[in-house]
């Protein structure tokens, strides 16, 4: 596609039900980054894949947060037994290079009641 | 440890103004990246610019221009007779550059407002 894709667009989901986050990446983009957005703050690094490989999860907050890109292409963002504090805007970005830069889909607005 | 500072949280501008928004950035690296992201409502975030940390000329672009000071770790993003379109928020952010993965830290982010 033209841009990075993310559904659903809003998220509402129950303390404690498991929730998972799709990002659709530009075609070809080898790079594919999450990041975590909470209210009025800036994005953080949440993982990182180049293709199907994930190269750095250090931004992971819990082992309730796993991320995957089995093809290489279409990611999925999946949080577990979700806490109040995982309330925020999960982004997705994609490179073909990092040198090009890197381009963020409209994100993943997950609010847990 | 590896840091950007965006000390303005708000700014409040008449259209047609000049604006600047300051960056500071941390890094113990001497190869690194700069990036200016906008964030409109509609929540994507748009790349605006990115230098390396071996090039120090000033950029303009339309009625934006940066300020790089390796100096004094600055990386300043000014627009130039503000329009109402201009209002978002704006993140600055750097990306070491031995890093294998290319991960973005970002600041706190402004909040411009442009009247008309």
């Amino acid at each position: 596609g033209a841009g990075v894709s993310q559904s659903p667009r809003y998220k509402v989901a129950k303390r404690g039900q498991d929730v998972a986050l799709r990002c659709d990446p530009i075609s070809g983009h080898v790079s594919l980054f999450w990041y975590q957005q909470a209210l009025g703050q800036g994005p953080e690094f949440l993982t990182y894949f180049q293709n199907e490989a994930q190269l750095d999860k250090s931004g992971l907050p819990s082992d309730r947060f796993f991320a995957e890109r089995p093809e290489g292409s279409v990611s999925t963002l999946k949080i577990q037994r979700t806490q109040q504090e995982d309330s925020a805007v999960y982004l997705c970005a994609s490179s073909v290079n990092r040198a090009y830069g890197y381009t963020f889909g409209s994100g993943t607005r997950l609010t847990v009641v | 440890a590896q840091k950007v500072t965006q000390a303005q949280t708000e700014i409040s501008v008449v259209e047609k103004e000049d604006v600047t928004l300051d960056c500071v950035y941390e890094t113990r690296d001497t190869t690194y990246y700069l990036f200016w992201y906008k964030q409109p409502p509609s929540g994507e975030l748009v790349f605006l610019i990115r230098r390396n940390s071996f090039d120090e000329q000033n950029e303009i672009s339309g009625r934006y221009s940066w300020n790089f000071q390796k100096s004094t770790s600055s990386f300043n993003f000014t627009i130039t007779a503000s329009q109402v379109v201009d209002s978002a928020v704006y993140f600055c952010a750097l990306s070491p550059a031995p890093s294998n993965t290319g991960k973005l830290i970002f600041g706190q982010g402004t909040t411009l407002q442009v009247k008309p």
